[in-house]
């Protein structure tokens, strides 16, 4: 099976500018999580969704982030506009189930580097 | 490529014991970063502890404790006087240079009071 994809791997980008961040969770995962990770604090989590609905978005910054799920094999992480202080890793996970229980785990995409200047 | 292997999928340990979960990886890096990461129920990813590659000492953090075997691409937990807040699922992941992450399946770990 393939794993969570995320696309771009890599975006450089003005300051004030739309950045979209994709993700493709693995077939029949029913949650969704975005997360941030910066080196001063480390993995943030924005959002995430239960069968494309969102559930708890407590962790979006501020409304410049917003996120979407239209179905169940696609996701989006919109920043507009984009600051420099956005720089990081933005990474898509997905997972069968949201709390830690036998045989079941997160999945982490590779993630998308994204620097704002 | 680079690949984390967590081997342990689930663990329990009772309250007040000492559990080891066990992490390798691969790589043809030498300067990286290793990571265990924790997700209580709340799905927050909290740091436990970070290790240097090119740092020789094992890095603690109070409770919290690594082995970290470099030629044997070995970087393992040690949480001591396990606490019920302890249960969690646990992630090793591993960052090269380019702020690549790799991240293990993760270990279940319960505390059993």
């Amino acid at each position: 099976d393939a794993g969570v994809i995320q696309s771009p791997r890599h975006e450089v980008t003005e300051m004030g500018q739309e950045v979209t961040l994709r993700c493709k969770p693995i077939s029949g995962h029913d949650y969704l999580f975005w997360y941030r990770q910066t080196m001063m604090r480390g993995l943030e989590l924005l959002i995430y969704f239960n069968n494309n609905v969102p559930i708890d978005d407590s962790g979006m910054p501020e409304d410049r982030f917003s996120a979407k799920m239209p179905n169940a094999s696609f996701s989006t992480l919109k920043i507009q506009p984009s600051e420099p202080r956005d720089s990081a890793v933005y990474f898509c996970a997905s997972s069968l189930v949201p709390r830690p229980s036998s045989g079941n785990t997160i999945y982490f995409g590779e993630g998308s580097w994204l620097t704002v200047v | 490529a680079q690949t984390v292997t967590q081997s342990q999928p689930e663990m329990s340990v009772q309250e007040a014991e000492t559990v080891t979960l066990s992490c390798t990886y691969d790589t043809s890096e030498n300067n990286y970063y290793l990571f265990w990461y924790k997700q209580p129920p709340s799905r927050q990813m909290i740091l436990v502890i970070r290790q240097e590659a090119y740092k020789q000492q094992n890095a603690t953090e109070n409770r919290f404790s690594v082995n970290f075997q470099k030629a044997a691409k070995s970087f393992s937990l040690k949480i001591s006087d396990s606490q019920l807040g302890d249960t969690a699922m646990y992630f090793c992941a591993f960052m090269k240079r380019g702020n690549q992450f790799y991240f293990g399946t993760g270990t279940s770990l319960t505390v059993i009071p």
